[in-house]
C-alpha cells in the first residue's frame, strides 16, 4: 500500500533556530499537507500544496510540493517554544483519501 | 467555537464493554471521516460519509466497529466487545466535498481499554 517516510524522526533544537523536515513517497499524490499535533489535541492543517513545485509559506513556515510529486519539504524560520508538537505530512490521492507518514517530533530548547 | 467537536475526550472502559463516541463536524461539511491513531503513529484511516452515506470502509474496521450519520450531520462510532488492541486515539474529521476540501480534525476520543 501506499506509505509515507518522513525525517527526522525527531529533532531537538535551540530556540531561534531553523527547522527543516521531509517526507517521502514511492506513490505519487495530487495534494501534499503539512499538519501539527500537540499533546491530547488532533492535528491542525498548517499548509496545503496543491501543484509540483508549489512553495507556500504560512507565517514562519514554508512547504514545497516536490517536483516528482513524491516528496515535500517543511522548512520553520526561527523557532519559539510553541513549534514544540509533532508534524505530520499527508499526501491526498486522486479520491481525496488522505494518507499520513509517522511524523516528525519537534522539541524546542528555550 | 464552529470547529470539529468530539465527545468524550476521554474514555476508561473495562475489555468486553461497549463503547460509542459522537462527532460533530463543521456545519457546512458534508464529508465526514473517521480515523484511529496509536501512539508514535499519523492517523489511519478508517471510515468516511458523504452526507449519510458510509463511501468507505477501511480493513481496520473490524465487525466489533460500526459507524453511522444518520442525518447527515453528527456521527457517532460504536466499538462492541472493547479488546487492549482497540486503545488509542480516535479522530474525527470533516471536510467540503469539492475544491480544495481539506479535512479540519476535531480534538480526539482518547479509548484506554483495561
Amino acid at each position: 500500500g501506499q506509505q509515507l517516510n518522513q525525517s527526522p524522526q525527531s529533532m531537538f533544537i535551540q530556540e531561534g533556530e531553523d527547522v527543516s523536515m521531509n517526507c517521502t513517497s514511492s506513490s505519487i499524490f495530487n495534494t501534499w499537507l503539512w499538519y501539527k499535533q500537540e499533546p491530547g489535541e488532533g492535528p491542525v492543517l498548517l499548509i496545503a500544496l496543491y501543484k509540483a513545485g508549489e512553495l507556500t509559506s504560512n507565517g514562519r513556515l514554508t512547504a514545497q510540493f516536490g517536483i516528482t510529486r513524491k516528496d515535500s519539504f517543511l522548512n520553520i524560520s526561527a523557532s519559539i517554544p510553541s513549534d514544540v508538537g509533532i508534524y505530520f505530512c499527508a499526501g491526498k490521492t486522486s479520491y481525496d483519501k488522505v494518507i499520513f507518514g509517522p511524523g516528525t517530533s519537534l522539541s524546542v530548547i528555550p | 467555537d464552529t470547529g470539529v467537536s468530539q465527545n468524550p475526550r476521554h474514555k476508561i472502559t473495562k475489555r468486553g464493554q461497549n463503547v460509542t463516541f459522537r462527532c460533530d463536524p463543521i456545519s457546512e461539511h458534508n464529508r465526514l471521516y473517521w480515523y484511529r491513531q496509536t501512539l508514535g503513529q499519523g492517523p489511519e484511516f478508517l471510515t468516511y460519509f458523504q452526507n449519510e452515506a458510509q463511501l468507505e470502509k477501511s480493513r481496520l474496521l473490524s465487525d466489533r466497529f460500526s459507524a453511522e450519520r444518520p442525518k447527515g450531520s453528527f456521527s457517532t462510532l460504536e466499538i462492541q466487545r472493547t479488546e487492549q488492541g482497540d486503545s488509542a486515539m480516535y479522530l474525527c474529521a470533516s471536510s467540503l466535498e469539492r475544491g480544495r476540501n481539506e479535512q479540519f480534525f476535531g480534538p480526539g476520543t482518547r479509548l484506554t481499554v483495561l
